[in-house]
């Protein structure tokens, strides 16, 4: 079965631009989580979503950061007015049930100039 | 809320000597633990996973890893590693009727030397 994607695998932008960046979980996956994971660093958590609502934001790091999730499923994180520390890989995950394991999409790797 | 600490960051090794990457985590309520793998430019997977029952779980591949409640630890072992096990490794912890954030260490880097 088809597992967790996100897309564009990689963006480049200019400081000060918007971007988007987009996660589709497994079907059926209830709980959508973002994270953020600097060069050798670990995962810094970023939202969680458990259907469409999201009942912690406490890990977006600024106003400029925001996420949300429609039909259960898809789930798109913007970033308004990148800076060069948005730099990263966000990783998106999905998971049947918020305290089993998650699954992984590969990546999208933002490079911000 | 529960904590993490892998306690190396970086284990180099060779090419079919056992190893051993240590996990201890910290909760006040009872846990679920994860070890996770991360190879270059990909996203995390699943290695194993304890939920309940036994305390020593395998994966498919050859990693074990016992969860240990009076030490507080979860420490991941192979008894001889090849070339393709060089990765992340990162241990991860939940609290079922917690928080719904899992929370993960910084990580494990596991370098195996032919």
């Amino acid at each position: 079965g088809a597992g967790v994607s996100q897309s564009p695998s990689n963006k480049v932008t200019e400081k000060g631009k918007d971007v988007e960046l987009r996660c589709d979980p497994i079907s059926g996956h209830t709980a959508l989580y973002w994270y953020r994971q600097s060069l050798g660093q670990g995962l810094e958590f970023l939202i969680y979503f458990q259907g469409n609502s999201a009942p912690d934001k406490s890990g977006l790091p600024s106003d400029r950061f925001s996420a949300e999730r429609t039909g259960g499923s898809v789930s798109t994180l913007t970033i308004q007015r990148t800076q060069q520390e948005d730099s990263a890989v966000y990783l998106c995950a999905s998971s049947l049930d918020p305290n089993y394991e998650q699954y992984f999409g590969p990546g999208t790797r933002l490079t911000v100039t | 809320a529960q904590s993490v600490t892998q306690l190396d960051s970086q284990v180099p090794v060779f090419e079919e000597a056992p190893v051993e990457l240590r996990c201890n985590y910290s909760s006040s309520v009872s846990v679920y633990l994860f070890w996770y793998v991360q190879y270059p430019n990909q996203g995390l997977q699943l290695l194993l996973k304890y939920l309940s029952g036994s305390t020593l779980v395998e994966s498919i591949n050859g990693f074990e890893a016992e969860f240990n409640k009076s030490q507080t630890s979860f420490h991941l072992r192979k008894p001889s590693v090849h070339i393709s096990d060089t990765a992340e490794y990162f241990c991860a912890v939940s609290a079922p009727g917690g928080s719904y954030i899992p929370t993960f260490g910084r990580g494990t880097s596991l370098i195996v030397h032919p």
